[in-house]
């Protein structure tokens, strides 16, 4: 039943590593993101894809990078992980149109030690 | 570029009180206005979407209201409890499917 769900919950890694977030959503949206929300809570989009086609990308480094094979699935790669990337990550998605709001994940909470 | 903020930053009130969230966008062009919760180490949970031709949205104790035009948005709860505790986000619906969030209000009801 659970409408957007991202693996893992919870990332522990080393500086310099490269790691992958998954998301997947059954809702049958159109469009999925990713934000980022900082130690002081704020949210910040990332990314979001529509129909395998980017359409946002907020000044992320291209350390970060989105994959979608499927517009039920975006994963977020990060390469050469830096101690600021440390963050809870959520995955969203909504119609094409937002005319429902978003729907969220649960997050990730990344560490990089 | 849209700017949302939530004023206060933290409220703390007793049980049973009713009480008022704001906020505030700088640019009144939105096309929808997103309420969620977010639990300590939780995901966000929507409460209540409201579409830029509607005024307000009910569910259950909650209410949201908006004004375009003033370029605010108030989360009414009725009747508070301790389960009412959380943080809570406003997000403003913008082009190009973009949502803007706030800074979060952080409620604590007091049993």
């Amino acid at each position: 039943d659970t409408a957007v769900s991202q693996t893992p919950k919870y990332l522990v890694t080393q500086m310099g590593n490269d790691k992958s977030i998954k998301c997947e959503q059954n809702l049958g949206h159109d469009t999925m993101y990713w934000y980022k929300q900082d130690s002081k809570k704020f949210l910040k989009i990332m990314f979001s894809y529509n129909n395998k086609e980017l359409i946002i990308n907020e000044t992320v480094p291209n350390r970060f990078s989105p994959k979608s094979p499927d517009k039920a699935h975006l994963n977020l790669h990060i390469n050469s992980l830096e101690l600021g990337d440390s963050a809870v990550y959520f995955c969203a998605s909504s119609q094409a149109d937002s005319s429902s709001g978003y729907t969220f994940g649960s997050g990730t909470r990344l560490t990089v030690v | 570029k849209q700017e949302v903020t939530q004023i206060p930053a933290a409220l703390s009130v007793p049980e049973g009180e009713n009480l008022v969230l704001n906020c505030s966008f700088t640019d009144s062009a939105i096309y929808n206005l997103q309420w969620f919760r977010q639990d300590p180490g939780k995901g966000l949970t929507s409460l209540l979407l409201i579409q830029s031709s509607q005024r307000e949205q009910t569910s259950g104790r909650l209410n949201a209201s908006l004004d375009k035009s003033s370029g605010r948005s108030t989360l009414y709860i009725a009747a508070s409890q301790p389960g009412d505790s959380a943080t809570y986000l406003c997000a403003a619906g913008g082009t190009g499917n973009q949502f803007y969030f706030g800074t979060g209000t952080s409620l604590t009801v007091i049993p």
